[in-house]
């Protein structure tokens, strides 16, 4: 089955802990990208990656990283750094040259 | 700054009636345009990439028309069914320092009553 898989679905931490997200696709996409959900705000790009090795921020990078050692992967790492963690994230995965993007399943962060 | 805006935020129709959700976008230079579906507490499924240079999509009950001059998109759903019901959102995707990136609107949470 091809497709992006995020684990876990839902994640609680304690404030002041880092946690990190896994996202992996086997769609063989160069693209990849990290986006938040928060209610009435639509979806943010935190960061991301068009090929292995490289990356960009997105528009609210403050408080997260990422990291990418193989086209497969991208993992988001959420730092005690981030004010407000909580929040639905959604990982993406496309081709280049105006390709569809395609979304995994996403995980539910809860910080308390 | 590329801003989406998507009217109505919510919608609610009777089953059966066909209805358009409307996306609007401040700078026409976009490489293309996308329509998504989200469930409650899921990822996004893609409906629609609208190419810059094409003018339309269809797919089944689906049908998604570009303006890039005025700005606009909009998504026709046919004959609208209760398992039609969720968020659909409308993304352009924007080239930026030689990347590919996607700019959202915040959605139109549709309800289709049976």
């Amino acid at each position: 089955d091809g497709g992006i898989t995020q684990s876990p679905k839902y994640l609680f931490r304690k404030e002041g802990q880092n946690v990190t997200l896994s996202c992996e696709q086997n769609l063989n996409h160069d693209a990849m990208y990290w986006y938040r959900q928060d209610p009435g705000q639509g979806l943010r790009l935190i960061y991301y990656s068009q090929i292995v090795n490289d990356f960009q921020k997105g528009d609210i990078a403050e408080g997260y990283s990422v990291s990418r050692e193989k086209k497969e992967s991208f993992p988001l790492t959420v730092t005690s750094a981030q004010k407000n963690p909580t929040a639905f994230y959604l990982c993406a995965s496309a081709g280049t040259g105006g390709a569809e993007q395609y979304f995994g399943p996403g995980t539910r962060l809860t910080v308390t | 700054k590329q801003e989406v805006t998507q009217i109505p935020a919510a919608l609610s129709v009777p089953e059966g009636e066909n209805l358009v959700l409307n996306c609007s976008f401040t700078d026409s230079a976009i490489y293309n345009l996308q329509w998504f579906r989200q469930d409650p507490g899921k990822g996004l499924t893609s409906l629609l990439l609208i190419q810059s240079s094409q003018r339309e999509q269809t797919s089944g009950r689906l049908n998604a028309s570009l303006d890039k001059s005025s700005g606009r998109s909009t998504l026709y759903i046919a004959a609208s069914q209760p398992g039609d019901s969720a968020t659909y959102l409308c993304a352009v995707t924007i080239t930026q320092g030689g990347s590919e990136k996607l700019v959202f609107g915040k959605g139109t949470k549709l309800t289709v009553n049976p």
